[in-house]
């Protein structure tokens, strides 16, 4: 079966621009998590989303934000970017109920900010 | 943010070597611990994972030992070969909160 894509693969945007970016989760799971991957941070956690709502948060300012639609597929934004969001943003997606469960991760959005 | 970074550590082993990578983690309420293998350029990919009622985990070549007592978790990778190469994460959520927190990561150097 297909795995997570996340589009798109690459992007590059201006400070002070927004930004949108997509992942759709494997069939049939209906958890997605966003995190933010940086050299000197790591991977961090942005937010959780379950059957369209979020259902865990990340301690990241409120110019990252997500949705999920009702086919599982989520979208996170930032606005009024900045030259330290420039990161790879990785979602995952699992079956999210219940016990946890393996996750699987995208390839990442790679976003660079100038 | 959650996990501090740091620079990252690196072990460096031989081809057909055994490799343990070590991870300490934070919460103690956590009762799902996962390991992910990143290669250059794609996202992190599953290995292994182990529940906090059980203290060790078997897979093909890799081996998860929870150590709840000192909150310590390592992967065990057998006969490591090049292809074995690449950063390992130890994650850590807990039942319920479907929130991940990630290691800093280690690098794995596999000499041929």
């Amino acid at each position: 079966k297909a795995g997570v894509t996340q589009t798109p693969r690459y992007l590059i945007k201006t400070r002070g621009q927004q930004v949108t970016l997509s992942c759709s989760p494997i069939s049939g799971h209906r958890s997605v998590s966003w995190y933010q991957q940086t050299p000197g941070q790591g991977l961090q956690f942005l937010f959780e989303y379950f059957s369209e709502t979020q259902r865990n948060k990340g301690n990241f300012p409120g110019r990252f934000s997500g949705r999920q639609f009702s086919n599982s597929r989520s979208e996170m934004n930032v606005s009024t970017l900045e030259l330290g969001d420039s990161a790879l943003y990785l979602c995952a997606s699992s079956f999210g109920k219940g016990t946890n469960t393996e996750a699987f991760f995208g390839q990442g959005t790679r976003l660079t900010v100038v | 943010g959650e996990n501090v970074g740091l620079h990252l550590p690196t072990l460096s082993v031989q081809e057909g070597d055994n490799s343990i990578i070590n991870c300490a983690y934070s919460n103690s309420a956590s009762d799902y611990f996962i390991w992910y293998k990143q290669e250059s350029g794609k996202g992190p990919q599953f290995i292994i994972d182990i529940r906090s009622n059980m203290d060790k985990r078997q897979g093909q070549r890799v081996t998860v030992l929870l150590n709840k007592t000192v909150k310590h978790l390592s992967l065990q990778i057998a006969a490591t070969q090049p292809g074995d190469s690449a950063v390992y994460f130890c994650a850590e959520s807990n039942t319920g909160g479907f929130k991940t927190i990630f290691g800093a990561g280690t690098r794995l150097f596999v000499k041929a």
